[in-house]
């Protein structure tokens, strides 16, 4: 069974950087897309960025410029940095996996991590 | 971006009956392998995002036969028959066909 953990600091302050690691068991991390989203407080969900396993990336156009994804595939992780807080940053930030069938079809977002409250204030 | 909504906002229903729901997209998210790309995901109270329908209708392991998604094109429907008390919570539609991935603004579901 894949699993997915963040790790991070829960308090930030405006202007700063945040970053996060989403460590990954029970699974390889080859040929799979792996996700950020978040979701602010009572809001919907917001896709941030992938990494493939490659390190090729994608990212949100609402915050590209702010935002980094990157993967260690040696220690099974992958992370996160979106720089120049502010208040509105504040969510619960969740790792995923973007599955896919052995045959590479698309299978959805199949697994997601517990999710981490980061919260942006000083 | 590929905008979504959804309808109802809320949906208070009795456990034994049938629910469904309905979303929509900007554009169509059918894609040229013959594939629509929308999926369905349930956020239960306090708990993450599961995935139970991916391309339309084919469903995700472990998720019952209860919950069925159709559709095409730019319209697309949730259907839950027999609702239990287990499956309430917050019901999301999200198109894969382009990034920015974008999801629905949300269905809550409860019992009534």
């Amino acid at each position: 069974q894949v699993q997915l953990r963040e790790s991070g600091p829960r308090l930030v302050k405006p202007s700063e950087t945040l970053s996060l690691t989403c460590s990954v068991s029970g699974g390889s991390m080859s040929d799979m897309y792996w996700n950020w989203f978040r979701q602010s407080p009572g809001k919907g969900l917001e896709w941030i960025g992938y990494v493939y396993h490659s390190g090729s990336t994608n990212y949100s156009p609402s915050l590209r410029g702010r935002v980094t994804i990157s993967i260690d595939t040696s220690n099974n992780q992958f992370s996160l940095k979106l720089t120049s807080l502010t208040a509105a940053d504040t969510a619960i930030y969740y790792c995923a996996r973007r599955g896919r069938s052995t045959s590479g079809w698309y299978q959805g977002i199949d697994y997601w991590g517990q999710g981490t409250l980061v919260t942006v204030s000083s | 971006e590929i905008v979504m909504t959804q309808s109802p906002v809320s949906l208070p229903v009795t456990p034994g009956e049938s629910a469904s729901i309905s979303c929509n997209s900007s554009q169509s998210l059918f894609h040229s392998n013959g594939f629509h790309y929308l999926d369905w995901y349930l956020q239960k109270p306090g708990q993450s995002p599961q995935l139970l329908i991916y391309l339309v209708s084919d469903r995700a392991s472990g998720v019952p036969d209860r919950f069925s998604g159709s559709g095409s094109g730019t319209d697309f429907t949730l259907k839950i028959s027999r609702v239990e008390a287990e499956d309430v919570g917050v019901y999301y539609c999200m198109q894969a066909l382009e990034t920015p991935f974008t999801f629905g603004p949300g269905t809550k579901v409860d019992i009534k």
